[in-house]
C-alpha cells in the first residue's frame, strides 16, 4: 500500500542550528512528494513539494530533494529560527489510474526551536 | 491570494447531534478533500469530491458522513449522529486539475469539533 513514516519527535534544536527531518514513503504508483508545516494553533500550509525524482522542492530556506532510489524526501534547512516552531508534516499522492489525488500524510514531527 | 475558508472555527455539540461543517474553496478548484486530524495524530483523509460527486471515500467516512455542494461555491460535510470519537480537526482543502494530474492541495484553517 501507500504510505509515510517520518522521523519520531519531538526535534529540539538551538536558534541557528542545522535541521534534518527524515521521511520515507512507500507507494504503488509514482508520488508526488510534499511537506506541509502547521504552526501553533493554525492550519496546514503547503512548505514545498517535488513532483518528480531528483526534483528539489525549496521555501523559505527549507529543501527536500526526491529520491526515488532511497524513496526519500527529508526535510532540511541550514539555520533554524525560533519562528520555525511547528509541526512538520511529509505526505504524497499517487498519480495514476483509479487515484483521486487523496493526500496521506506521515504522522508528522514536532520541531521546537529554542533561543 | 486566494485562499479555502471554513466555518465555524469551533463547533461544541452534543452527542447524537447533527452538525455541518462549511468551507468556500479557492473559485476555480475543482477537486474538493475534507481530512481530519484527531488531537496528536496524523492527518487523515476522509472523502474526495470531483464533479458533483464522490470520487473516493476512507473506511472512516461512514453512513453517518455525507458531502454536498450545494450551491457551486461552498462544500459542507455532515455529520448526521455524532459521536465522542468525532471529535478532532476537520480541514478542507481544494486544487485544481492540470494536465491530468492532480495538483497541490490548499488548506482551510480547519474547524475544531468537540463532542461531549
Amino acid at each position: 500500500g501507500n504510505s509515510v513514516t517520518q522521523m519520531e519527535g519531538p526535534v529540539t534544536l538551538s536558534e541557528e542550528a542545522f535541521l534534518t527531518i527524515n521521511c520515507t514513503y512507500t507507494a504503488t504508483g509514482y508520488p508526488s512528494l510534499f511537506w506541509y508545516v502547521q504552526y501553533p494553533g493554525e492550519g496546514l500550509q503547503l512548505l514545498l513539494k517535488a513532483t518528480k525524482a531528483d526534483d528539489k522542492g525549496s521555501n523559505k530556506g527549507f529543501e527536500a530533494t526526491y529520491r526515488k532510489e532511497t524513496t526519500s524526501f527529508h526535510l532540511e534547512k541550514g539555520s533554524v529560527q525560533v519562528s520555525d516552531s511547528a509541526v512538520y508534516f511529509c505526505a504524497l499522492i499517487v498519480h495514476g489510474s483509479g487515484n483521486t489525488g487523496k493526500l496521506i500524510f506521515g504522522q508528522g514531527t514536532t520541531l521546537q526551536v529554542k533561543p | 491570494e486566494p485562499e479555502v475558508t471554513q466555518t465555524p472555527s469551533h463547533q461544541v455539540t452534543q452527542m447524537g447531534q447533527e452538525v455541518i461543517l462549511r468551507c468556500v474553496p479557492i473559485s476555480n478548484h475543482l477537486y474538493f478533500y475534507w481530512y481530519r486530524q484527531i488531537l496528536g495524530q496524523k492527518v487523515e483523509f476522509l472523502v474526495s469530491f470531483y464533479n458533483n460527486e464522490i470520487s473516493e471515500k476512507s473506511e472512516i467516512f461512514d453512513d453517518q458522513f455525507s458531502v454536498e455542494r450545494p450551491d457551486g461555491s461552498n462544500f459542507t460535510l455532515k455529520i448526521r449522529s455524532t459521536k465522542l470519537e468525532d471529535s478532532a480537526m476537520y480541514f478542507c482543502a481544494s486544487s485544481r486539475l492540470s494536465g491530468g494530474a492532480v495538483e497541490t492541495q490548499y488548506f482551510g484553517p480547519g474547524t475544531r469539533l468537540l463532542v461531549l
